[in-house]
């Protein structure tokens, strides 16, 4: 089946860096990504939708210039924290909508543990 | 039982029981329900859908029921074995853009 990879599944920065996290589609193309955020026992929260080619539409409450999206191809959608703080240490989620049939199936990524100290 | 915790509600069961977990969504033009289940440090993983001109949908072991008078979606699991604790969580798309829209979710406790 279609599987969406995420990259890096962890990575741990300082306070102040900027982080760049991956979602890839592998065996299909994906107009559309987006981007969930996830805390400790809570539910996914979208960020934000990424459309290939064009620029992504945020959340209301997420600031689209700390967290930078990017879909520059069918294939790849990157989300960059920037200036990352110890608040934003959480799970970061990619889902991407593969074209079948039904045009609507979701794909998720396994999740990037982003840890900021 | 079901208890409801600080952020997740919990549904402890016993193997081989089956097991109701119950959504309700807020947005009557939603028309497309999917439920997820999570394991711990993973993404979520699709287990079953149904749109809203269905009542029920059956799936292997699962089934899902949808009330739209209520606004309600349950999800049973017929025979729960240890591999189903996980965290499960409703999703419904908003009126016709599909983009899925997480509901709280419910950690399923399987005990052998």
């Amino acid at each position: 089946g279609a599987v969406v990879s995420q990259h890096p599944s962890w990575v741990i920065c300082k306070s102040g860096t900027s982080v760049k996290i991956e979602c890839r589609s592998l065996d299909f193309q994906a107009t559309t990504m987006f981007w969930y955020r996830q805390f400790p026992k809570q539910s996914l929260m979208l960020m934000a939708t990424s459309n290939e080619g064009s620029k992504a539409t945020y959340e209301q409450g997420v600031e689209k210039d700390k967290f930078l999206i990017n879909h520059a191809s069918l294939t790849l959608s990157t989300l960059t924290v920037t200036s990352a703080h110890p608040e934003d240490s959480s799970f970061y989620i990619c889902s991407a909508r593969g074209e079948d049939s039904a045009g609507n199936t979701i794909y998720f990524g396994e999740g990037s543990w982003l840890t900021v100290v | 039982g079901e208890s409801v915790g600080l952020h997740l509600p919990t549904l402890s069961v016993q193997e081989g029981d089956n097991s109701i977990i119950n959504c309700a969504y807020s947005n009557s033009a939603s028309d497309y329900f999917i439920w997820y289940k999570q394991e711990s440090g993973k993404g979520p993983q699709f287990i079953i859908d149904i749109r809203s001109n269905m009542d029920k949908r059956q799936g292997q072991r699962v089934t899902v029921l949808l009330n739209k008078t209520v606004k309600h979606l349950s999800l049973q699991i017929a025979a729960t074995q240890p591999g189903d604790s996980a965290v499960y969580f409703c999703a419904e798309n908003r009126g016709g853009s599909y983009i899925p829209t997480f509901g709280r979710g419910t950690s399923l406790i399987v005990h052998p």
